[in-house]
């Protein structure tokens, strides 16, 4: 069974930094990742996207230079630091998997995680 | 970047009734790169639909999804009242970034 285990989530405050985790299981580690937000009684907003294991990384224009992606295949873990945090980022933040179908960077999304939230606010 | 439209914003039918949702892109979608999720309150999203039109592991027949270009449909036939959730399309063109139509809320009377 997939699972994707989110944490460290919290509140900081703008300007401020925060680094989140996401312990995936039940597959081969090996598909690209991302993660997904949602501000709070709104939709979801892609945020970015990390290959399996080239390293190639792609982010949305409103965090890029600000977050950075990252995984640790060795450990099956997947990592979002964020620098520079604006109360606009607050959001619940999910991981989730690439399809299993998907190619390339054509990606949709087949499990998710329950989600960490984030609040930026002083 | 490819902006989805669905409509309507809020759908309330009956069980057992058929659900219609609709998702317009602003322009052409290449390959039919389209998914629908469901998200239940409280929960994560649930993918429902890939390409269009495959359905994703467990997601029961009652559940369909249609379209190509720039016009897609989810059907959900013989409401259940378990149907009750925000329904979200996406976009997966040749690369990122990967767009979210705005949801439909469908509730259950």
């Amino acid at each position: 069974e997939v699972q994707l285990l989110e944490s460290g989530g919290g509140l900081v405050q703008p300007g401020g930094s925060l680094r989140l985790s996401c312990a995936a299981s039940g597959f081969t580690f090996t598909y690209a990742m991302s993660w997904v937000r949602q501000a709070p009684g709104k939709g979801l907003e892609w945020v970015s996207s990390l290959a399996g294991t080239s390293g190639v990384a792609h982010y949305a224009d409103s965090v890029k230079g600000r977050f950075t992606i990252s995984r640790d295949n060795s450990k099956n873990m997947l990592f979002l630091q964020m620098n520079s945090l604006r109360a606009e980022d607050t959001a619940i933040y999910y991981c989730a998997k690439k399809g299993a179908y998907a190619s390339g960077w054509s990606i949709y999304f087949d499990y998710w995680g329950q989600g960490s939230l984030v609040t930026v606010s002083s | 970047e490819i902006v989805l439209t669905q409509s309507p914003g809020t759908l309330s039918l009956s069980p057992g009734e058929r659900a219609t949702l609709s998702c317009r892109a602003s322009q052409s979608v290449s390959s039919n790169h389209l998914a629908w999720y469901q998200q239940k309150p409280g929960q994560a999203p649930r993918l429902l639909i890939f390409d269009a039109s495959s359905r994703a592991t467990d997601i029961p027949d009652r559940f369909s999804g249609s379209g190509s270009g720039t016009d897609f449909t989810l059907t959900i036939s013989r409401l259940e009242p378990e149907d009750l959730a925000v329904y979200y399309c996406q976009q997966y063109d040749t690369s990122p970034p990967y767009t979210f139509g705005q949801g439909t809320k469908l509730e259950i009377k």
